[in-house]
């Protein structure tokens, strides 16, 4: 069964201070590794895909990679409207169309 | 485009009454999902559909809940009898997947239930 955990569950840091969101999978055959960001009282907001391992995409001051078991959603230099939540999720070969999300990291970043 | 549209965004209403939610997805999109959201339980898929039709049900959590899609640009989702358990966050997202595009999901901006 494809599963996702996301660690940890809830991350304070102060603005400026760099760190790392974890994303461990299980899934039969990657199709593709999804980070969405969740902003309180929205739908989730799709960020990136990665496709293999190795793989690593960019985005302001966000940068995805992907392993062969875990992804990383690293956040350099963080400002307070970097504050959310952020999940990830997985499509494998078993499950047509169908993510697998975790349970979600809620940053908050304080000036 | 407008993206993904749901109604209502706030629903209250009172233990054993009916619900329908509504949702409208991004023009073009093969798949339409429905899903659940609550602090305890995160975000639980419900049901899917391709073109239209329903693929996969299986977190659908009692008879209670049903869905519809009955043209590409419309789907409901019906609770009947509506239960307090049921109060949470209720979002519907598209993909254009099935057109051999990446299947990201784009999402709405959810429907609130509160059932008293």
């Amino acid at each position: 069964e494809d599963q996702v955990t996301q660690s940890p569950e809830a991350l304070r840091l102060q603005e400026g201070e760099s760190s790392s969101l974890n994303c461990s999978y299980t899934v039969s055959g990657l199709r593709g590794l999804f980070w969405y960001r969740q902003d309180p009282g929205k739908g989730p907001e799709f960020l990136f895909t990665l496709y293999s391992a190795g793989e690593e995409k960019e985005k302001e001051r966000l940068k995805a990679t992907l392993t062969k078991k875990e992804s990383f959603l690293h956040i350099t230099a963080p400002k307070p409207e970097d504050s959310a939540t952020y999940l990830c999720a997985v499509h494998g070969s078993s499950n047509t169309g169908k993510l697998i999300f975790g349970q979600g990291t809620t940053l908050q970043v304080k000036p | 485009d407008a993206g993904v549209i749901q109604s209502p965004r706030h629903e209250v209403t009172e233990m054993g009454q009916e619900v329908t939610l509504r949702c409208k997805p991004i023009s073009g999109h093969d798949y339409l999902f429905w899903y659940r959201q609550t602090m305890m339980r995160g975000l639980e898929l419900l049901i899917y559909f391709n073109n239209n039709v329903p693929i996969d049900d299986s977190g659908m959590p009692e008879d209670r809940f049903s869905a519809k899609m009955p043209n590409a640009s419309f789907s409901t989702l019906k609770i009947q009898p509506s239960e307090p358990r049921d109060s949470a966050v209720y979002f519907c997202a598209s993909s254009p997947y099935g057109r051999g595009l990446h299947n990201e999901q784009f999402f709405g901006p959810g429907t609130r239930l509160t059932v008293l």
